[in-house]
């Protein structure tokens, strides 16, 4: 299995561009969500999904919008990239709420710089 | 917000020695408390995780210690190997899955031969 695939692995940006980061796994899992991870502030959930056509926000969304047509894949799009979001960002997924296990599958994550 | 306290930020142990990364948490609904594990360039994987209902999990050379009146919860790694090296995340989470998870700040941890 794949697993969690996360594409492009880096980019740079302009200030005031757009772009989406893709995310897509291969596990039917249900949840799935997208984490920045900056020195010294660990890993900070910026929306995430539960289902197909249900997304809802985490700590750091503004600038940020993603949708969830299929189970299998959450795309994060930057509206106006600004230097603040020059990051490392992780799509995550996981089987939700299946009250055993709440492993999350990380991917390896795409470097982004805003310049 | 919240929050789980990770201390220390950085820590340097000698091949062999014992690694400690100790969280502190503030929600008591919390019930689920996991460890991943990140090595450079790669996304954090699960280490080891523990619910309170017990106050200490072993994996290998992996110890999870969980005080529950203290709210606190650390992760020991025994006989430390160079291969441990990596960044270590504390987490929390209650019954109400991985929406709701919250990461602590990171250790990065160097084990010197």
């Amino acid at each position: 299995n794949a697993g969690v695939t996360q594409t492009p692995k880096f980019q740079v940006l302009k200030t005031g561009q757009s772009m989406t980061l893709q995310c897509a796994q291969d596990m039917n899992h249900e949840y799935m969500s997208w984490y920045r991870q900056d020195p010294g502030m660990g890993l900070r959930l910026i929306h995430y999904s539960v289902g197909a056509g249900i997304t809802d926000q985490g700590e750091v969304p503004n600038g940020y919008n993603v949708s969830r047509s299929t189970t299998e894949d959450f795309p994060l799009r930057l509206l106006s990239a600004a230097p603040s979001q020059t990051s490392v960002y992780f799509c995550a997924s996981s089987h939700h709420r299946d009250g055993v296990s709440r492993k999350l599958f990380f991917g390896s994550g795409t470097q982004l710089s805003v310049l | 917000q919240q929050q789980v306290k990770q201390s220390p930020q950085s820590l340097i142990v000698q091949k062999g020695g014992i690694s400690i990364i100790n969280c502190a948490y503030e929600n008591t609904a919390f019930d689920y408390f996991p460890w991943y594990q990140q090595f450079p360039g790669k996304g954090p994987a699960l280490l080891i995780a523990i619910r309170p209902d017990v106050s200490e999990k072993k994996e290998g050379r992996f110890t999870i210690s969980f005080n529950k009146s203290a709210k606190q919860f650390s992760l020991h790694i025994m006989d430390s190997q160079p291969g441990d090296s990596a960044t270590y995340f504390c987490a929390a989470s209650g019954d109400f899955g991985n929406e709701k998870l919250t990461f602590g700040t990171g250790t990065r941890l160097t084990i010197i031969p």
